[in-house]
Parts: structure tokens; C-alpha cells; sequence
């Protein structure tokens, strides 16, 4: 059964701090997505991730991909509050033909002016 | 267009009551998706459609019952629902194949059970 779990789970942080969120999945998978959810709104895609080594940057967010650990990371530079929703990975599992989009447990960011 | 697009946007509903959600996108993917995500808590897959078949359900009560009328329509009738059911309901389409199958969302419907 495919596991998707981030960490931390909760991050409270200063303006202008950086911090890293993870994302481990337990079974193998080339294909990871970062999507970002504000209280009571749908999910925005942010990333897509699709090789071993991708690195993918928009504004302050930077995502990367390591297919070999199962390791995916996003990166949060300089974070301001606009920053602040939860973050989820999500990891596509393929089998014989069948599609199965697994989120990882999710990280509640709040910035802290 | 990507967008992927769902009604109504807030459905209340008595437990013996029966109703149904509907999702529709355009932009020619053929797998669809139905998610249920309690509040505080990540989207839980519930069923997925590949090519207008049932392809996973993931053991989701027969209260819930999936249609897929066509490429472009994804429906969840419901029917006897508990309070417990009451969530955010997440269509979601994605293209097939090897490639991105990144995954776009619809705003949701926000049912309540009473």
C-alpha cells in the first residue's frame, strides 16, 4: 500500500526564515506534485515533479524530486505571510493502467509577521 | 481551458434524502476522480474513473454511487446519508499515459448531513 508522509506537520515561522517541508513515499514513483490549500478553497497545483533529480522554483517555493530515496522536498525561502496554507505532496501511482493520486498527510505553514 | 468545474458549490441534506454532485472538464482527460476531505485532514481518494470505467473504488460505502455518463461528466449520487459523510467533496481529472498526469482540482462542494 503507497504511504505519503510529510514533515513537520505544523510550522510556525518568522517572516523572512527559511524552512524546508518533507515529503517520503513508501513505494516507487516518478511522478510527485505539490499543491497548496487555503482554509475552506479547493487545492492550487504548485509543482510538478516527473524525474529523479527535477527541481522546479516559483517565487519563493522551490521543489525537488529524489526518486532513489523517495524524497521529495519544498523549500521555502525568505517566507512572507502570504505564504501561510497547508501544503500537500501528492504522489501518482500507476497500476496496469489505473490511476491512483495519493496526498501526503499535509503541513500546516502559518508565517508569523 | 483548465478548469474543472463542480455544483452546486454548498448542499445540505437530510439523512433520508437523495442527491447528486456533478463535475464536468473539458480539457480531454480521461481519468476522473472523486475525493472526500474532512476538515484539518488530506484529500482520501474514493473512486476513480479511467477511460468512462470504474477503475478503484476504495471500499467507499454503496450509500455513494459513483456515474460517468461521458468523457467529460463525473457524477457522485448520494443516498442515506450519515452526519459523519458530512465533508468537502473533490473532483479532479488528469490526463492518462506516461507523461504529467498532474492532477486539476474543482473548488468542491461542501456538504452537510443533518
Amino acid at each position: 500500500e503507497l504511504k505519503v508522509e510529510q514533515n513537520p506537520l505544523f510550522l510556525s515561522m518568522q517572516e523572512g526564515k527559511n524552512y524546508t517541508i518533507y515529503c517520503n513515499y513508501s513505494t516507487t514513483s516518478d511522478r510527485l506534485y505539490w499543491y497548496r490549500q487555503d482554509p475552506g478553497k479547493s487545492l492550487e497545483s504548485l509543482f510538478v515533479l516527473l524525474s529523479n533529480g527535477a527541481v522546479k522554483q516559483e517565487g519563493r517555493l522551490m521543489a525537488s524530486l529524489d526518486t532513489k530515496a523517495r524524497l521529495s522536498t519544498l523549500h521555502i525561502t525568505a517566507a512572507v505571510h502570504d505564504l501561510s496554507a497547508t501544503y500537500f505532496c501528492a504522489v501518482d501511482r500507476t497500476t496496469s493502467g489505473t490511476y491512483k493520486y495519493i496526498f501526503g498527510t499535509g503541513t500546516r505553514l502559518k508565517v508569523l509577521a | 481551458d483548465t478548469e474543472v468545474t463542480q455544483t452546486p458549490k454548498h448542499l445540505v441534506m437530510g439523512m433520508t434524502n437523495k442527491k447528486s454532485l456533478k463535475c464536468e472538464q473539458h480539457m480531454g482527460h480521461r481519468a476522473m476522480y472523486w475525493y472526500k476531505q474532512k476538515a484539518k485532514k488530506p484529500p482520501e481518494l474514493m473512486f476513480v474513473y479511467s477511460y468512462e470505467k470504474l477503475s478503484i473504488n476504495e471500499s467507499v460505502p454503496s450509500r455513494f454511487s459513483p456515474e460517468c455518463p461521458n468523457s467529460s461528466l463525473l457524477n457522485l449520487h448520494l443516498h442515506a446519508l450519515q452526519p459523519e459523510d458530512s465533508a468537502l467533496y473533490l473532483c479532479a481529472s488528469s490526463q492518462t499515459g506516461t507523461g504529467n498526469t498532474e492532477a486539476f482540482f474543482g473548488q468542491g462542494t461542501r456538504l452537510t448531513v443533518v
